[in-house]
């Protein structure tokens, strides 16, 4: 049973729009929020995360937002731009990491 | 600094051999994790361990083993390959403490069992 879930499997935008990728969860035990990016024949790399305390953190162009009751999160970036095109996997914590399917986002020039 | 590297990057296997995948880590890392992530499936925990000389299963642990005999390394094994084991394998690390508990991964290695 897959505890995190990214419903849409692929996301086009134009460059400079705002780039919206959204998570949910069912475990309300998970405390800690995270998004990874990732590119062909590599690894994922850490983009931004957030506490369960909190409902929204920033970092330049990213902000994750949760929201808790709806055991939701979501990943906006702004403006977005070409580089972005990657996967984008959303994870929780608890113990274990559990990570979601993946949004493949397609930034078109 | 490497950060994470895995070996092989690439193998093919035949159904009932066995092969050892190694991850290391030069961050000092206390945490070590293996992944598989398959079509369709996102990255599942198969084992992890929080400290060397201890290991524990993740979400699919069956069909593999783990060792963590030195801080740095976390091995994975494969007994007797199966079809159902190919898969990118990921390995990742982390700090046990700190306020953002992101992993670091390694580039991952493509397995394929004939």
């Amino acid at each position: 049973d897959q505890q995190v879930k990214q419903n849409s499997p692929s996301l086009s935008v134009q460059e400079g729009r705002i780039s919206i990728l959204n998570c949910d969860y069912t475990n309300s035990m998970f405390d800690y929020f995270l998004w990874y990016k990732k590119y062909p024949a590599e690894g994922p790399t850490f983009l931004i995360s957030i506490s369960s305390i909190k409902d929204k953190n920033e970092d330049g162009r990213f902000t994750v937002f949760l929201n808790k009751s709806a055991k939701h999160l979501s990943l906006h970036i702004v403006p977005s731009q070409p580089g972005d095109s990657a996967v984008y996997f959303c994870a929780a914590t608890a113990v274990q990491f559990y990570f979601g399917t993946g949004t493949s986002l397609t930034v078109i020039p | 600094n490497a950060g994470v590297t895995q070996t092989p990057k690439f193998r093919v296997l035949k159904t009932g051999q066995s092969m050892t995948l190694l991850c290391a880590q030069d961050m000092n890392h206390e945490y070590m994790y293996w992944y598989r992530q398959d079509p369709g499936m996102g990255l599942r925990l198969i084992h992890y361990s929080v400290g060397e000389g201890t290991t524990a299963k993740g979400e699919v642990p069956d069909g593999y083993n783990v060792s963590r005999l030195k801080k740095q390394n976390f091995l994975l094994g494969l007994e007797s390959a199966a079809p159902s084991q190919t898969s990118v394998y990921f390995c990742a690390s982390r700090y046990a403490g700190g306020p953002y508990n992101e992993q670091f991964f390694g580039p991952g290695t493509r397995l394929t069992v004939l």
